[in-house]
């Protein structure tokens, strides 16, 4: 079965760091691209970034470059998202998600296709 | 950065209805970079459909995606109860970010 499971849930103090983890299986897991989306409470979907666990290739919304930081260790198939400094607004829901390729018999079109359970992250003094 | 707005905010319908969602974008995209997303309350999202109409693996024909430029829809043909949910759309353009819209819920009338 393809899963991707995530760390469980934290609570932390402004100012401390955190490093939460998603653990893929049941594929290629250095072939996927796997993102991080956060959804702050009674909010939507926002996109934060993602990461290549093939090259550690990394790209970040504008939103959040400089604010978290996204890793891979491929050899425990495995994605981090860090903070170094946590702020009250970090508190929210964190799913990482796969970006899955379709191929279209042109090109390959894409969608987040699997989804970790997500990780509930609360700061708060 | 392309903004994805959908539209409506709410929709309120009865089992066995039709239900339109749009997304439209702020600039013409690729139709093969638009994807859509269930999401019911404590739950992870669902992928629905990617490249404005192919459905994902499993997914009911009773949903549907299509549109191009800037202007996309996403079709629930008829209403069954496990519907009722949050649906948002995405965008995968040439390189990140993958923008969502804000999302329409779906509510039982």
């Amino acid at each position: 079965e393809v899963q991707l499971v995530q760390s469980g849930a934290e609570v932390k103090k402004p100012g401390e760091s955190l490093k939460i983890s998603c653990k893929g299986s049941g594929y290629s897991f250095t072939s996927f691209w796997i993102g991080w989306v956060r959804q702050m409470p009674g909010r939507g979907l926002e996109w934060m970034g993602i990461i290549y666990p093939g090259d550690s290739d990394t790209r970040y919304s504008p939103s959040f470059q400089g604010q978290v930081t996204i890793s891979a260790d491929k050899s425990i198939s495995t994605v981090y998202l860090q903070w170094s400094s946590l702020k009250a607004s970090d508190t929210a829901m964190y799913y990482c998600a796969r970006r899955g390729d379709f191929w279209s018999g042109s090109g390959y079109y894409h969608g987040m296709d699997v989804w970790g359970q997500g990780t509930t992250v609360t700061v708060y003094s | 950065e392309i903004v994805l707005t959908q539209s409506p905010g709410t929709l309120s319908l009865s089992p066995g209805e039709r239900a339109t969602l749009s997304c439209r974008a702020s600039q013409s995209v690729s139709s093969s970079s638009l994807s859509w997303y269930q999401q019911k309350p404590g739950q992870a999202p669902r992928l629905l459909i990617y490249g404005t109409s192919s459905r994902a693996p499993g997914i009911p024909d009773r949903f549907s995606g299509s549109g191009s430029g800037t202007d996309f829809t996403l079709t629930i043909s008829r209403l069954e109860p496990e519907d009722f949910a949050v649906y948002y759309c995405q965008h995968f353009g040439n390189s990140p970010p993958y923008t969502f819209g804000q999302g329409t819920k779906l509510e039982i009338k």
